[in-house]
């Protein structure tokens, strides 16, 4: 049974460009969340996707875009790159059903440097 | 808002020695609570939740956590650690009011270095 998958491994990209990361979510699980974890820092919650829509945002710029597919995978996109947008991108998903047993299964992330 | 708060950043123990990580939060209602460890070159892993019910929590690999509402806190411990407990750990608080959204904050996280 696979685990969160997340591709790619690593990623440089130069300021003002764009960017898609993708995740494909743990077996049987439904809703995709993102974070964004910088060096030093916890993760902070970008946004999760249930049912191909997005359900909660935290407080991160309309540059971050995402997705979720049918088959329930999702891609974040980052739009005109900031030296500031450098971090690990984490994945993380869940069964929607399953709330009040929450637990989110991360993903090894996507390492992200922008020059 | 609502925010979680990590005192320790580093703590270098010897092994053997008895492990406490501290935790608070900014929220004055209900709260699920969650420790995650990051083992170096891993994904996150859950350590330990709470929800509701005795607040004593035990978790995988020997650690426990306790839940203080008066305090607002949800420390870590583990009477002895291990050369292998080196990771990272991080306090994460779900405000569950705040249903179908599984929004996870997290503190800035504790780095643990067990000396062998």
């Amino acid at each position: 049974d696979a685990g969160v998958t997340q591709s790619p491994t690593h990623l440089i990209k130069t300021r003002g460009q764009q960017v898609t990361l993708r995740c494909s979510p743990k077996s049987g699980h439904d809703t995709v969340s993102w974070y964004q974890q910088a060096l030093g820092q916890g993760p902070q919650f970008i946004f999760q996707y249930y049912e191909e829509e997005e359900r909660q945002r935290g407080n991160f710029p309309d540059r971050f875009s995402g997705h979720q597919f049918p088959n329930y995978s999702s891609e974040l996109n980052v739009n005109a790159l900031l030296l500031g947008d450098s971090a690990l991108y984490l994945c993380a998903s869940s069964l929607a059903l399953r709330e009040r047993d929450h637990e989110q299964f991360f993903g090894p992330g996507t390492r992200l440097t922008v020059l | 808002a609502q925010s979680v708060s990590q005192h320790n950043h580093h703590v270098i123990l010897s092994e053997a020695a008895s492990l406490e990580l501290g935790c608070n939060y900014s929220y004055g209602g209900t709260v699920n609570l969650f420790w995650y460890v990051q083992y170096p070159g891993q994904h996150l892993q859950l350590l330990l939740k709470y929800f509701s019910g005795d607040p004593l929590v035990k978790g995988i690999k020997g650690f426990e956590a306790e839940f203080i509402k008066s305090k607002f806190s949800f420390n870590l411990r583990k009477p002895s650690v291990q050369w292998s407990d080196t990771a990272e750990y991080f306090c994460a608080v779900k405000i569950p009011r705040l249903a179908n959204t599984g929004k996870l904050i997290f503190g800035q996280g504790t780095t643990l270095q067990v000396k062998p």
